[in-house]
């Protein structure tokens, strides 16, 4: 059964801030690791897929990574925009359907 | 950019009752997905729909659930006998075909059952 941990559940930042977030996995043939952002009361928003261990994806202030074991979202100099949910979800072997983590919710104070 | 639809955004229901809940998919995108949020929980999958039937299920989708696409163009979940555990934000993504698989969700519909 893939299983998804994430950590810290919750990280208040002062803006400018920089930190990384962490997401554990087990599953059986990665296919897929994906981080999502998620506002209060709205779906979970795509922001990057990683395929396999090495590989980086960045987009303006974020930067994931993936290892054989763990994924980071490196978040650099935040703002208060960026305040949301994260979520990291796996794809594994020939299953189509994501198994998500638990989110870390991210503060990012002025 | 494109995005899914999905209504009504809140559905208040008493428990017993049947639901329908609407998607309406990214153009061009065959695979069809409804996932469920309960407050302060994970987002967990419920049932995956490619070619006019069921690809994968979840345990939570017992037979009180079921999906069709009725007319080509939405997606619906139907909850036939609502239970109060049935409160939930309810999404629906879609994928493209393809290898990259991504998934891209709709806003949710939020389903309280009285």
């Amino acid at each position: 059964e893939d299983q998804v941990t994430q950590s810290p559940e919750a990280l208040r930042l002062q803006e400018g801030e920089s930190s990384s977030l962490n997401c554990s996995y087990t599953v059986s043939g990665l296919r897929g690791l994906f981080w999502y952002r998620q506002d209060p009361g709205k779906g979970p928003e795509f922001l990057f897929t990683l395929y396999s261990a090495g590989e980086e994806k960045e987009k303006e202030r974020l930067k994931a990574t993936l290892t054989k074991k763990e994924s980071f979202l490196h978040i650099t100099a935040p703002k208060p925009e960026d305040s949301a949910t994260y979520l990291c979800a796996v794809q594994g072997g020939s299953a189509r359907q994501l198994t998500f983590g638990s989110g870390t919710q991210l503060t990012v104070l002025p | 950019e494109p995005e899914v639809t999905q209504t009504p955004s809140h559905q208040v229901t008493q428990m017993g009752q049947e639901v329908i809940l609407r998607c309406v998919p990214i153009s061009n995108h065959l695979y069809f997905y409804w996932y469920r949020q309960i407050l302060g929980q994970k987002v967990e999958f419920l049932v995956s729909f490619y070619n006019n039937e069921i690809s994968e299920k979840s345990e939570i989708f017992d037979d009180q659930f079921s999906v069709e696409r009725p007319d080509g163009s939405n997606f619906t979940l139907k909850i036939r006998s609502t239970k109060l555990e049935d409160s939930a934000m309810y999404f629906c993504a879609t994928t493209a075909t393809g290898v990259k698989n991504i998934q891209y969700f709709g806003a949710g519909t939020r389903l309280s059952v009285l």
